[in-house]
């Protein structure tokens, strides 16, 4: 089975300063990883994802997550945080396509992030 | 892309009651899916949908659950005798063309807040 852990339920930086939202994850197989970001009353927007290729994957308004085999991980950064970045973060895994299996995305639990003026 | 539209935005039903929540993708989009998230916890795959069938479902997904694609372009969800462990924010998403699998990049509607009282 494949799972999500996002350990931070909140995440709170100064405007200005380097942001981390943390994930890890757990896949049989190679794993595609996503990102999302929803803000209130909006649905889910994706932000990046990570499929093969070069283990630093860029995405929108800035953001980039890195993707680390040995650590299970793909934890969210940004170089400096805006308040507009405020909202809550959803890491996704599913395993990679392979003519077989389950591709249901599984999240983890969210993570918000309350970046302060 | 266009946006998911999900209707109603929030409803309140006593227990045992049916629901139906709506979702509105781009009709010629081939994959689709719900999701939900109960207050605090993951956001959690039911079921997804290709091809008008259903081509996975979770274990959440029972007998109480049935989705439709009645009119080529809505795509619905129904509880047909709600518990109160159905209140959940749920998600409808659909795959984005040009992905070869259709379900690597999902775009998500805004929810629709159940509510069992």
């Amino acid at each position: 089975a494949q799972s999500v852990a996002q350990p931070e339920d909140q995440v709170n930086v100064a405007e200005g300063n380097p942001l981390t939202v943390k994930c890890t994850y757990s896949v049989s197989g190679n794993p595609y990883l996503f990102w999302y970001v929803q803000y209130p009353n909006r649905g889910l927007q994706f932000l990046l994802k990570y499929i093969t290729g070069d283990n630093l994957v860029k995405g929108s308004y800035g953001f980039e997550a890195e993707f680390n085999k040995s650590q299970t991980s793909f934890h969210l950064k940004k170089p400096s945080a805006l308040v507009s970045d405020s909202a809550l973060y959803f890491c996704a895994v599913r395993a990679a396509y392979s003519g077989a299996g389950s591709y249901q995305l599984t999240f983890g639990k969210g993570t918000k992030l309350s970046v302060i003026p | 892309e266009p946006e998911v539209t999900q209707t109603p935005s929030h409803q309140v039903t006593q227990m045992g009651q049916e629901v139906i929540l709506r979702c509105v993708p781009i009709s010629n989009h081939l994959y689709f899916y719900w999701y939900r998230q109960i207050l605090g916890q993951k956001v959690e795959f039911l079921v997804s949908f290709y091809n008008n069938e259903i081509s996975e479902k979770s274990e959440i997904f029972d007998d109480q659950f049935s989705v439709e694609r009645p009119d080529g372009s809505n795509f619905t969800l129904k509880i047909r005798s709600t518990k109160l462990e159905d209140s959940a924010m749920y998600f409808c998403a659909r795959g984005n063309r040009g992905d070869p699998s259709g379900a690597n990049v999902l775009t998500f509607g805004a929810g629709s807040r159940l509510t069992v009282l």
